[in-house]
């Protein structure tokens, strides 16, 4: 079965622009969250998002924004980007009847210049 | 926001020797504390959870302590293998939110 797939891969960016990075969950999970993970440090929780509503929020500017759709697959925006967005970022999923286990992908590398 | 941390950035084991991670966390309101695992290259990958109201959890070859009166939770990993090697953080879940430490880097010495 496959995991969570997360694209694109690797991303450049300029200051300013914006940015949509998609996720793909484990087939069967509808639970899908967002991480930003810069070099040398832990996740940081961005969204939480199940049934295409978010039932999570973490401590990121409204210039971050996510969905999912029907399908539970998951967008995530990141508008006017500035060089500290630059990061790993991270789409996990999980059934909602077992949260802590969340299936991480390999996430997508952004880079803002 | 919240704060879990870890003791120790770094930890270096003899193969067969077991490995144990610290960390400290300062939320008494979490939920559930998850130990993850993370590979060069990839994501996170779950390794074991304990509920708050809980001491000890054991799984395959790892075992999660929990003590709530000096908020310190620690993973031990038995016969520690190569393929152990790894970051590990840990986290906490409180309600629909997780926040992780920044993690202990474990290398194995064959």
């Amino acid at each position: 079965d496959a995991g969570v797939t997360q694209s694109p891969t690797h991303l450049i960016k300029t200051r300013g622009q914006h940015v949509t990075l998609r996720c793909s969950p484990i087939s069967g999970h509808k639970s899908v969250s967002w991480y930003q993970q810069v070099l040398g440090q832990g996740p940081q929780f961005i969204f939480q998002y199940y049934e295409k509503e978010e039932r999570g929020r973490g401590n990121f500017p409204d210039r971050f924004s996510a969905r999912q759709f029907p399908n539970y697959s998951s967008e995530l925006n990141v508008n006017a980007l500035l060089l500290g967005d630059s990061a790993l970022y991270l789409c996990a999923s999980s059934p909602w009847t077992v949260p802590n286990e969340q299936y991480f992908g390999p996430g997508t590398r952004l880079t803002v210049t | 926001g919240e704060s879990v941390g870890l003791h120790l950035p770094t930890l270096s084991v003899q193969e067969g020797d077991n490995s144990i991670i610290n960390c400290a966390y300062s939320n008494s309101a979490s939920d559930y504390f998850i130990w993850y695992k993370q590979e060069s290259g990839k994501g996170p990958q779950f390794i074991i959870d304990i509920r708050s109201n809980m001491d000890k959890r054991q799984g395959q070859r790892v075992t999660v302590l929990l003590n709530k009166t000096v908020k310190h939770l620690s993973l031990q990993i038995a016969a520690t293998q190569p393929g152990d090697s790894a970051v590990y953080f840990c986290a906490e879940r409180s309600g629909n939110q997780f926040y992780f430490g920044t993690g202990t880097s474990l290398t194995v010495i064959p």
